[in-house]
């Protein structure tokens, strides 16, 4: 049974650091791209990050880039997203997503077909 | 970047209806557009894939569809575990863009 299992959410200071974790199994997890999403409090959904299986390919939205830092250790099955300079705004549940190509007669598109429960992150002072 | 228009925000209706909801990309994607769906709490899932595609599990009441650079996705036949709010999200390139999410609440 595919498990996404997300860690290390807490409260931080604006300016502070944190880092998030996200536990693997039931997959070959060095085979998936992954995905970081987060969710501000009574908001939508946001994109943040995502990383390639080998980690040879990465990609950041704007609102945290400079700042936020994906990495991966395939030995452990793990994602991670390190948070720097975190601000008021970054305040959100962030759930790591598995990603898939799903194929029909006209081509592949991209999924995120698992998703963890997701880790909550506060940033106050 | 590629922003999605979602809409409505916000959507009442009653066990049995049919309801549409759409999403506008600022430019072309092709078919890279999926639907989720997420209940309180809880992490997305995904419905509908390349734009009309269905999900393994999904019932048939969900559809897709494309025209252009409108997406929409139908439900039919309204069920009470239906209830929840929806957002597209585009694969075509980084960075990847959700909807800004549709409540679906009962009447």
């Amino acid at each position: 049974e595919v498990q996404l299992v997300e860690s290390g959410g807490a409260l931080a200071l604006p300016g502070g650091s944190l880092r998030l974790s996200c536990e693997a199994s039931g997959f070959n997890f060095d085979s998936y791209e992954m995905n970081w999403v987060r969710q501000a409090p009574g908001k939508g959904l946001e994109w943040i990050s995502y990383m390639t299986g080998a980690g040879g390919a990465i990609q950041y939205a704007d609102s945290v880039k400079g700042r936020f830092t994906i990495s991966r250790d395939n030995a452990k099955n793990s994602l991670y997203l390190q948070m720097s300079s975190l601000r008021v705004e970054d305040t959100a549940v962030y759930y790591c997503a598995r990603e898939v190509d799903f194929c029909t007669s006209i081509g592949c598109t991209k999924v995120f077909d698992y998703w963890g429960l997701g880790t909550l992150v506060t940033v106050s002072s | 970047a590629i922003q999605m228009t979602q809409s409505p925000s916000s959507l009442s209706a009653s066990v049995g209806d049919t309801v549409t909801i759409t999403c506008r990309a600022s430019q072309g994607i092709s078919n890279h557009l999926g639907w989720y769906q997420q209940k309180l709490g809880k992490a997305p899932k995904l419905l509908i894939y390349a734009a009309s595609s269905l999900a393994d599990g999904v019932p048939s009441r969900f559809s897709g569809s494309r025209s252009g650079t409108d997406f929409t996705l139908t439900i039919r036949r309204l069920q009470p575990e239906d209830f929840a709010t929806y957002y597209c999200l585009q694969d075509y390139t980084y960075p990847r863009s959700f909807g800004q999410g549709t409540k679906l609440e009962i009447k």
